[in-house]
């Protein structure tokens, strides 16, 4: 079976603009996590999804906003990127939002804001 | 101080040798974790979960977990130098509104030298 998958690998772009980052889950879960990492520190929450309804936010700006959809893959969206949020955006899988429920991340996609 | 704690290493052992990975949380309602390693450059990769005080074997792998304490081990027996990467422990946790997110240390360094 795959596994998660996240789209694109790598993106440039410049501070102010917007930019779409896209995950697909493994096959039969229903449950997808963005966390954003820096170099040098562990993945941070960003959101969870499940069932297509947000099911937790972590400490950041409202200029990030998530949305998951009915075949379950999701995007993350930022708007007015700062150079701050330069970093790797992981996407996490797991079949349900409990606690019990073990996470499988995705490649990953590297942003850099210049 | 912070909800998931683990010192930054460099951990360096002999190949062959047993390598020691420790974490404290802060959360005593936690009921999940998680051990990931990650490759420099490389999404992290899940390795064991424990939900269970005690012990937990997989392989090479042993995860303890002590919730009286609050604390969460990796042990890594026969250390090959492939086992050299950063390894995370993460705590699922409850936020406010009753919503688990999944938090992550800094992760150690390990270093197996031949």
């Amino acid at each position: 079976d795959a596994g998660v998958t996240q789209s694109p690998t790598h993106l440039i772009k410049t501070r102010g603009q917007h930019v779409t980052l896209r995950c697909s889950p493994i096959s039969g879960h229903k449950s997808v996590s963005w966390y954003q990492q820096v170099l040098g520190q562990g993945p941070q929450f960003i959101f969870q999804y499940y069932e297509k309804e947000e099911r937790g936010r972590g400490n950041f700006p409202d200029r990030f906003s998530a949305r998951q959809f009915p075949n379950y893959s999701s995007e993350l969206n930022v708007n007015a990127l700062l150079l701050g949020d330069s970093a790797l955006y992981l996407c996490a899988s797991s079949f349900s939002s409990g606690s019990l429920n073990e996470q499988y991340f995705g490649p990953g996609t590297r942003l850099t804001v210049t | 101080q912070k909800e998931v704690e683990q010192n930054s290493g460099p951990l360096s052992v002999p190949e062959g040798a047993i390598a020691s990975l420790n974490c404290t949380y802060s959360d005593r309602g936690s009921q999940s974790f998680f051990w990931y390693r990650q490759y420099s450059g490389k999404s992290p990769e899940l390795i064991m979960f424990i939900y269970s005080n005690g012990d937990k074997e997989d392989g090479r792998f042993t995860a303890q977990l002590n919730k009286a304490s609050q604390y969460v081990s990796l042990l890594i027996r026969d250390s090959q130098p492939s086992d050299s990467a950063t390894y995370l422990c993460a705590v699922n946790m409850q936020d406010r509104g009753g919503y688990n997110k999944l938090i992550f240390g800094a992760g150690t360094r390990l270093a197996v030298h031949p």
